[in-house]
């Protein structure tokens, strides 16, 4: 069964300095979407992106953050300069094609755990 | 504004006891979507089951069943004869019905079966 994957599954860094993540959505789906969870909280949403563009995004969503579809298949989330309060679960999710039997479903991956020192 | 609330923090139960884990949401949309995610231990978020908002008819599949009231916009969920590898933290969340769009969770219930 198709699934959504991410990379690495646990990220340690230094504050200040650059992550990305990346995430493989699920192939033909052409919606994708990063969102968070800091520990013991509910999942936010960061941004959806289609068409190589960002749709929507949450106030969590600033400058410091990025996205790219760099190509057919990796979707990649970067944080500029990290936080200490960056230190969260991040989802990667896709979500199929309008007009497909999952168009409004979005299957989510693993994880990354982001972990700022 | 969307919001979903999911009133029980924690749960706790015995295995083959049934639970029904409650989610309120509010919308002013009139075309919405509602969710269910499970997030057992291991981290990951699990698809359960998705329903629009014109489809109030309730839905069994094997031990889970889903209860829609638009009257009182509730999107409860039952486990019936709970099994410990039920255990995990279950999320309902609120999406429009357009393509791309954000969805909305709950602050999850966090549910523990016990042999």
């Amino acid at each position: 069964e198709p699934e959504v994957t991410q990379t690495p599954s646990h990220q340690v860094t230094q504050m200040g300095q650059e992550v990305i993540l990346r995430c493989v959505p699920i192939s033909n789906h052409l919606y994708f979407y990063w969102y968070r969870q800091i520990l013991g909280q509910k999942v936010e949403f960061l941004v959806s992106f289609y068409n190589n563009e960002i749709s929507e995004k949450s106030e969590i969503f600033d400058d410091q953050f990025s996205v790219e579809r760099p190509d057919g298949s990796n979707f990649t989330l970067k944080i500029r300069s990290t936080k200490l309060e960056d230190s969260a679960m991040y989802f990667c999710a896709s979500s199929d094609a309008p007009g497909g039997p999952d168009t409004d479903t979005q299957y989510f991956g693993p994880g990354t755990r982001l972990t700022v020192l | 504004a969307q919001k979903v609330t999911q009133a029980q923090t924690e749960i706790s139960v015995v295995e083959k006891e049934d639970v029904t884990l409650d989610c309120v949401y509010e919308t002013r949309d009139t075309t919405y979507y509602l969710f269910w995610y499970k997030q057992p231990p291991s981290g990951e978020l699990v698809f359960l089951i998705r329903r629009n908002s014109f489809d109030e008819q309730n839905e069994i599949s094997g031990r889970y069943s889903w209860n829609f009231q638009k009257s009182t916009s509730s999107f409860n969920f039952t486990i019936t004869a709970s099994q410990v590898v039920d255990s995990a933290v279950y999320f309902c969340a609120l999406g429009y019905s357009n393509s791309g769009y954000a969805l909305n969770f709950g602050k999850g219930t966090s549910l523990l079966v016990t042999p």
